[in-house]
């Protein structure tokens, strides 16, 4: 059964850490792109990679990291420079320019 | 600039009346846009993309170029299409804010 897998589906940060949101696809997609989602502003683009070893900002990448060092994974990376890490987090795949298939999606709390 | 605007951020309707979701567009050449749903609880997925066509659970978008629009229409809406519905297009990265559509009993 092909998609997209993201985990954990709720994760809870303490003030000052980093914490990593896993993002795994078995569609063999090349592209891999990660949204923030707040009510009220849609999905906003923080990071994106189009090929293995290669990756864009997006336009919130600030507090962000990723690393795409296999095809099928492209962690995100919440660091404490984040100033507002509580959000939605999705993950997407997409074959060139077809529509994306998402994750189920991370909700990460900062306690 | 190039972009894509969903002007209603929330629309309501009543259950068996026309619903129609607003998705205008600037761009110069010829775009190829979709439409994407998320249900309360479910992962956003695509619902249907202008170039195949189709219709999916009862709606349908037609590009109309002379107006710039992708609008998503259904003739009569069920409560189980409350949802959020987001128009994007291929060759933009970035969504719109989406319309959260309520349809009342």
């Amino acid at each position: 059964d092909g998609g997209i897998t993201q985990s954990p589906k709720y994760l809870f940060r303490k003030e000052g850490q980093n914490v990593t949101l896993s993002c795994e696809q078995n569609l063999n997609h090349d592209a891999m792109y990660w949204y923030r989602q707040d009510p009220g502003q849609g999905l906003r683009l923080i990071y994106y990679s189009q090929i293995v070893n290669d990756f864009q900002k997006g336009d919130i990448a600030e507090g962000y990291s990723v690393s795409r060092e296999k095809k099928e994974s492209f962690p995100l990376t919440v660091t404490s420079a984040q100033k507002n890490p509580t959000a939605f987090y999705l993950c997407a795949s997409r074959p060139g320019a077809y529509g994306y298939t998402f994750g189920s999606g991370t909700r990460l709390t900062v306690v | 600039a190039q972009r894509v605007t969903q002007p209603e951020k929330l629309l309501s309707v009543f259950k068996g009346a026309p619903v129609e979701l607003k998705c205008n567009y600037s761009y110069s050449g010829s775009p190829e846009l979709f439409w994407y749903v998320q249900y309360s609880r479910q992962r956003l997925q695509l619902l249907l993309r202008h170039i195949s066509r189709e219709s999916i659970k009862g709606f349908t978008a037609d590009l109309n170029k002379g107006e710039t629009s992708f609008h998503l229409k259904k003739p009569f809406a069920q409560e189980e299409d409350s949802a959020m519905y987001y128009c994007a297009p291929v060759w933009q990265l970035t969504f719109g804010s989406g319309t959260q559509l309520t349809v009342l009993p």
